[in-house]
């Protein structure tokens, strides 16, 4: 069974950059058949799509947020990663990594999101 | 950008009742939906996908259907583990949740 971990900063400055990486076990994320996603839930508010990278390394990125955002394949690890620069307030969320499956063409695996706090 | 309205945004119910939760999309693009059940600090979980497909291992309880712009879930025969916050996604965009919590 396909589980995947969010690990990274956990507190991050204002205009500093936010870096997450979401670790793979139980399925390789070189496989043709999968997407891998990162998306968010600021406090009270809805779930947020931002961005998601196959694994050939093309990516695909909300417009709201593709000019601060970064998601990069790391195959060896059989993992990947999330960064996003010039960080506000706004920017405050549970951050989760998931899975897309060709079968089921939304995300049927999650991480359980960790909590990202932009604050000085 | 598609707006998912989902309601209610929170709804009371007691064992054994079946519980309807509705989606509506603000653009009829698709007919494809998911639905999720969250419980606090747990990953989600697929319920549902492409309107109406049970995810393997998901109890018979629970159903979709709808084909745009409205989409339902339910829940017959509601059971304590039911208890949680329900949400539907279509292509990138989220409903804002639905809190089912005890009568």
């Amino acid at each position: 069974q396909v589980q995947l971990q969010e690990s990274g900063s956990r507190l991050v400055k204002p205009s500093q950059t936010l870096s997450l990486t979401c670790a793979v076990s139980g399925a390789s994320i070189s496989s043709g058949d999968h997407s891998w996603y990162w998306i968010r839930q600021p406090p009270g508010k809805a779930m947020e799509w931002i961005g998601y990278i196959y694994h050939s390394g093309i990516t695909d990125y909300n417009p709201t947020l593709k000019s601060r955002v970064t998601i990069e394949i790391d195959r060896p690890k059989n993992q990947f990663s999330l960064k996003v620069i010039s960080v506000t307030a706004a920017d405050t969320a549970v951050y989760y990594c998931a899975r897309v499956s060709g079968a089921t063409a939304c995300p049927d695996s999650w991480g359980q999101g960790t909590l990202v706090t932009v604050s000085s | 950008d598609i707006q998912m309205t989902q309601s209610p945004s929170t709804l009371s119910a007691s064992v054994g009742d079946r519980v309807t939760i509705t989606c509506r999309a603000s653009q009829s693009i698709s007919s494809w939906v998911a639905w999720y059940q969250q419980k606090p600090g747990q990953a989600p979980k697929l319920l549902i996908y492409k309107a109406s497909v049970l995810e393997s291992g998901v109890p018979s309880r629970f159903s979709g259907s709808g084909s745009g712009p409205e989409f339902t879930l339910t829940i017959n025969s509601l059971q304590p583990e039911d208890f949680a916050t329900y949400f539907c996604l279509q292509s990138r965009t989220f409903g804002q949740g639905t809190k089912v919590d005890v009568k």
